[in-house]
């Protein structure tokens, strides 16, 4: 079935460093791809989107490219606060109906 | 717009005692679903519902579980008899489906977090 695979955390940055949160998906078709994230304490805020292939998504400054030729949608940030820590969740949409999530990385930035 | 609302949001009950959880979707949107998530891991799908019709649920969802949402309005999942398996984030969601909506965003409230001891 279905499936998302997230590189393995936890990362810890510095303040200000590149962010790169790699995300791989398995589909049938060209499923919309997501990323939310889960603050402390927090539910689930969607981060950003992308529903075709070449498609960018784009928010606070996080970027991620859909790519059909690698089935990836890594996340980027070019420069990193110490408010971007959380837990970062990469999801395709299955069967226009229920989210398949990958199992979550944890980044803590240092100031 | 006051965002999908959960209550509870902690519940602590003893192995074999039932809970009901209540979700509060975003006021226009038909479609409502439920996930958990265990520690340290992903939400994983349970079931969903459009409008009051309820679609379609995951096999996680055992005999123990049922959830209903009456009026299309809020929903409720209840366990039966709980364990301590069932110890979990329950969390709602909820979206808008149209004819020609693609993009399916889910929106989510903050969960209700159940402790069975």
């Amino acid at each position: 079935g279905n499936s998302v695979t997230q590189m393995e955390g936890p990362v810890t940055l510095s303040e200000e460093a590149f962010l790169t949160i790699n995300c791989t998906y398995t589909a049938t078709g060209y499923p919309s791809l997501f990323w939310y994230v889960q603050y402390p304490g927090e539910g689930l805020q969607l981060l950003l989107k992308a529903t075709k292939a070449d498609d960018k998504g784009s928010n606070k400054g996080f970027e991620a490219t859909y790519r059909k030729e690698t089935t990836s949608f890594h996340l980027e940030k070019g420069s990193v606060q110490v408010s971007d820590s959380a837990v970062y969740f990469c999801a395709q949409i299955q069967g226009a109906q229920k989210l398949v999530f990958g199992q979550g990385t944890r980044l803590t930035i240092n100031p | 717009d006051t965002g999908v609302s959960q209550d509870p949001r902690h519940k602590i009950t003893k192995r074999g005692q039932n809970v009901t959880f209540r979700c509060d979707p975003i006021s226009e949107h038909n479609r409502l679903y439920w996930y958990r998530q265990t520690l340290g891991q992903g939400p994983e799908f349970l079931t969903y519902f459009q409008n009051e019709a309820q679609l379609e649920k995951s096999r996680l969802l055992s005999d123990r579980f049922s959830a209903e949402r009456p009026k299309g309005s809020f929903s409720t999942l209840e366990i039966q008899r709980t364990e301590q398996g069932d110890s979990a984030m329950y969390l709602c969601a909820s979206s808008l489906i149209s004819s020609g909506r693609s993009s399916y965003e889910q929106y989510f409230g903050p969960g209700t977090r159940l402790t069975v001891t």
